[in-house]
């Protein structure tokens, strides 16, 4: 599996864009780019996943350049509901023969959300 | 849709008993992931089954197993516990075969081992 970097902390104000950036210089052919939350004491919770070039959905959006190595997960006026950690994971998202693979949890991103 | 359940939601036991988690998963999805995440720590995988089969095999202790029944509900048995069990659990799952697919969360069981 990929491994990944990201920033340990990052704060913000309400209102405004919060862009994470995740590293992730061995991502292989197969590998997808996924994004995962979680607030303290509950089950992390997938936010948005993409393969190359841009992902929007109605939370985020997440840009990958055209080597893949690093991806950026854009958070569009943030509230103070916003903080929480933010991982970044990478990885096949299946594997062949049915089953599929246990997510690896690196250090995640602790984004804190200022009035 | 209701998401993944977890049972119970809080559990104490002393060190040397046993304990068993309960998960069942969002209805349709075939596999079902365990994680465990100490106090401060990032979730770790322990052990997921995708029909009914062990599928992947993470950070498992030899004094835990797991299983997934036909209904798809699945538990994970602990024994002997130790102090550093303490941990919340999370179960999640999915439905395998999607183009992009993606695991669900249930809510966790907080385990205290005293």
């Amino acid at each position: 599996l990929a491994k990944t970097t990201q920033p340990i902390s990052m704060d913000s104000y309400e209102g405004q864009e919060v862009n994470i950036t995740c590293s992730h210089n061995n991502i292989a052919t197969n590998d997808y780019i996924t994004w995962y939350q979680q607030f303290p004491s509950q089950g992390p919770r997938f936010i948005i996943q993409g393969y190359k070039t841009k992902v929007t959905n109605e939370v985020a959006s997440l840009f990958i350049p055209a080597d893949r190595k690093s991806s950026t997960l854009s958070l569009p006026r943030v509230s103070l509901s916003d903080t929480a950690v933010y991982y970044c994971l990478v990885g096949d998202a299946y594997h062949s023969g049915g089953g599929a693979d246990g997510l690896t949890f690196g250090k995640g991103t602790h984004l804190i959300i200022q009035p | 849709a209701a998401g993944v359940i977890q049972s119970p939601r809080h559990l104490i036991k002393e060190k040397r008993e046993t304990a068993t988690l309960k998960c069942y998963p969002i209805s349709r999805h075939d596999t079902v992931y365990w994680y465990q995440q100490g106090p401060g720590q990032d979730p770790q995988f322990l052990i997921s089954f995708y029909e009914k089969m062990q599928s992947d095999k993470g950070s498992i202790p030899d004094r835990f197993s797991a299983q997934q029944f036909s209904d798809y509900h699945s538990e994970l048995n602990m024994s002997s516990l130790e102090l550093g069990d303490s941990a919340l659990y999370f179960c999640a799952s999915s439905l395998v075969g999607r183009p992009q697919e993606t695991q669900y969360f249930g809510p966790g069981t907080r385990l205290l081992v005293l």
